[in-house]
């Protein structure tokens, strides 16, 4: 069982420059998510999915699009890079929203340096 | 707006000692808590997880409490390990849709042999 997966580990772009970052669950999760970790403020969300077919946006969406067309995959795409989007990018998934004992799992990590 | 303080955010302790991890939040209609271990260079992998009308939850040597009327939850670890060193997350997921998270800046413990 492999969980959550993400990819690439390590990425550099350049400034103006556009990519996708991976993940993809195999539990059968309803629930995905996109967060980024900064030195100093902890995780924030940036776009989330109940399901495929369904995105909405979280605390900093702003500069980036997510598509669920299926169960298993959750893609973050960067637009148009900024140095401001370097950071620690990670991918979560549950089981199903509205029960409040499931625990969420997160990927390792995709780490992203824009220059 | 929900607001998840972790007071300090490193602490240093030599093994064997058992400690406190702090969480706080401002706003006590919260649908579960939940506190994570992150190694460097890792994900995150969920220790305990709290449902609101719990108070607490045990696993191992460790214990974790909610108190939603003062808006805290602590993290106490027994016997502190090495291996226990790492960066630790509390997280509150505010209500049933969507199972979104809001996290503290978390607490880097480093325990010494």
């Amino acid at each position: 069982n492999a969980g959550v997966t993400q990819t690439p580990k390590f990425q550099v772009l350049k400034t103006g420059q556009s990519m996708t970052l991976q993940c993809a669950q195999d539990m059968n999760h309803e629930y995905m998510s996109w967060y980024r970790q900064d030195p100093g403020m902890g995780l924030r969300l940036i776009h989330y999915s109940v399901g495929a077919g369904i995105t909405d946006q979280g605390e900093v969406p702003n500069g980036y699009n997510v598509s669920r067309s299926t169960t298993e995959d959750f893609p973050l795409r960067l637009l148009s890079a900024a140095p401001s989007q370097t950071s620690v990018y990670f991918c979560a998934s549950s089981i199903q929203t509205g029960i409040s004992g499931n625990t969420i799992y997160f990927g390792e990590g995709s780490w992203l340096t824009v220059v | 707006k929900q607001e998840v303080t972790q007071i300090p955010a490193a602490l240093s302790v030599p093994e064997g000692e058992n400690l406190v991890l702090n969480c706080s939040f401002t706003d006590s209609a919260i649908y579960n808590l939940q506190w994570f271990r992150q190694d460097p260079g890792k994900g995150l992998t969920s220790l305990l997880l709290i449902q609101s009308s719990q108070r607490e939850q045990t696993s191992g040597r460790l214990n974790a409490s909610l108190d939603k009327s003062s808006g805290r939850s602590t993290l106490y670890i027994a016997a502190s390990q090495p291996g226990d060193s790492a960066t630790y997350l509390c997280a509150i997921r505010g209500d049933n849709q969507g199972g979104k998270l809001i996290f503290g800046q978390g607490t880097e413990l480093s325990v010494k042999p």
